[in-house]
């Protein structure tokens, strides 16, 4: 099984629908949760970070789900701009050093 | 704004050669990571530096080296290409101690391709 699993898609939404990706990861003693955003053929951003409690930055709202080790990320009223491959990130633990593991994306197309 | 540049956007090379690629950031980050991309794997980690002449191996390592001489520059080696190492590759830099992970900011990546 892989350490970070995302269904990769493609998800193809009508603008203003909302849209919500999974991530489940496989080490239970991970400590940190991000969600990145990669534009075609551009690097990663970092798109927002993932608490315990949740939270939502605008149109985006981030879930953690320790119990069953997921996290997601839900996007209302879609704009054609969101179209992006998102990246779930979650940060594990190992003695010598942080690991952080990128999932494999799941692709957004945002149509009009 | 922090600011990582790479070197060359596109580069093509024959199986064999020894490729450098070179990763430099301007924010005086600690932390410097190359990754490689390949469709439905995701970014892997190659190798990760935390200081100057530090380097730790990330989880692909093999058939790379680096070198981090200065604390703005972090490259990339490949000592003989191969074909499997076409890909695209992606250098990242963090401000953060060991004990806690920041975000990370990455290169515009470098597609290289070995023929």
């Amino acid at each position: 099984r892989k350490e970070v699993e995302q269904d990769p898609g493609p998800f193809n939404v009508p603008e203003g629908a909302t849209v919500a990706f999974n991530c489940t990861y496989s080490n239970s003693a991970s400590q940190s949760f991000f969600w990145y955003r990669q534009d075609c053929r551009k690097e990663p951003k970092l798109l927002m970070s993932v608490y315990s409690s949740g939270n939502e930055d605008g149109r985006f709202t981030a879930q953690l789900n320790r119990a069953s080790q997921y996290i997601s990320l839900l996007i209302r009223d879609s704009k054609l701009s969101d179209s992006a491959t998102y990246l779930c990130v979650v940060r594990g633990t190992k003695t010598s050093y942080d690991k952080v593991i990128f999932g494999p994306g799941t692709s957004l197309s945002v149509i009009p | 704004d922090v600011k990582v540049t790479q070197s060359s956007r596109y580069l093509v090379k024959r199986t064999g050669e020894k490729v450098f690629l070179e990763c430099v950031q301007d924010m005086d980050h600690e932390n410097m990571f190359w990754y490689r991309q390949d469709p439905g794997l995701g970014l892997r980690l190659i190798y990760f530096s935390y200081d100057v002449k530090m380097k730790e191996k990330g989880d692909i390592p093999e058939g790379y080296s680096v070198s981090r001489e200065k604390k703005e520059r972090f490259s990339l080696i490949l000592e003989s290409a191969s074909t499997n190492q076409t890909s695209m590759y992606l250098c990242a830099s963090s401000l953060s101690p060991r004990d806690r992970v920041a975000e990370q900011y990455f290169g515009p990546g470098t597609r290289l391709t070995v023929t």
